[in-house]
């Protein structure tokens, strides 16, 4: 499984788009990108994923860089709701491996 | 919406006690998994497992764990004697088949303590 990294934590006034991204510069070629969040103790929650291609959900748009080394979560109006630590995963099969993601606080 | 659901919420035991999560998964789903978080570290995945067999499992999955799917609707995680750091919540997952990239449907954890 490929390496991600991101930033601990992020700041977003409420309404606002809320931007986060992720680094997977070692990425192999079958892997895709995988979006979790988890809000609070519940269970992780699928936002989105993407191979190559730009994405976009009722939830979520994702964008992948074109060398496919990074990539960007975009949450286009978030709400307080969205306060939630959220994880970048990139992965070829079944297993997820969790990093430590990106504490996102929506603030009014 | 179809949603994955695991009972009980907390369940608390003494150390060396056996102890069963119980999880049913969205029905038309084929894989199943159970993860781990300690509280304030990551998620952990133990085990996944399809056509009532494992895949996959961690190194954290050994002997003293192991999977079941006794009936057509249930997929339970057993611990034969828990340790104290075994107390985590432990999340059931499911997902509809293996494909290249395929989404997992988390349930809501059981919280295990053990004194």
């Amino acid at each position: 499984d490929a390496k991600t990294t991101q930033p601990p934590s992020m700041d977003c006034a409420e309404g606002r788009a809320a931007n986060l991204p992720c680094n997977h510069s070692t990425i192999s070629g079958n892997e895709y990108v995988y979006w979790y969040r988890q809000i609070h103790s519940q269970g992780p929650q699928y936002i989105i994923h993407g191979l190559k291609n730009n994405e976009t959900n009722e939830m979520a748009s994702l964008i992948i860089t074109e060398d496919r080394k990074s990539s960007t979560l975009i949450l286009p109006h978030a709400t307080l709701r969205d306060t939630a630590v959220y994880y970048c995963i990139a992965e070829y099969g079944n297993k997820l491996v969790f990093g430590a993601g990106t504490i996102l606080r929506v603030k009014s | 919406e179809p949603e994955v659901t695991q009972t009980p919420s907390h369940q608390v035991t003494q150390m060396g006690q056996e102890v069963i999560l119980r999880c049913v998964p969205i029905s038309n789903h084929l894989y199943f998994y159970w993860y781990r978080q300690i509280l304030g570290q990551k998620v952990e995945f133990l085990v996944s497992f399809y056509n009532n067999e494992i895949s996959e499992k961690s190194e954290i999955f050994d002997d003293q764990f192991s999977v079941e799917r006794p009936d057509g609707s249930n997929f339970t995680l057993k611990i034969r004697s828990t340790k104290l750091e075994d107390s985590a919540m432990y999340f059931c997952a499911s997902s509809a088949w293996d494909r290249v990239s395929v989404e997992q449907y988390f349930g809501p954890g059981t919280r295990l303590t053990v004194t």
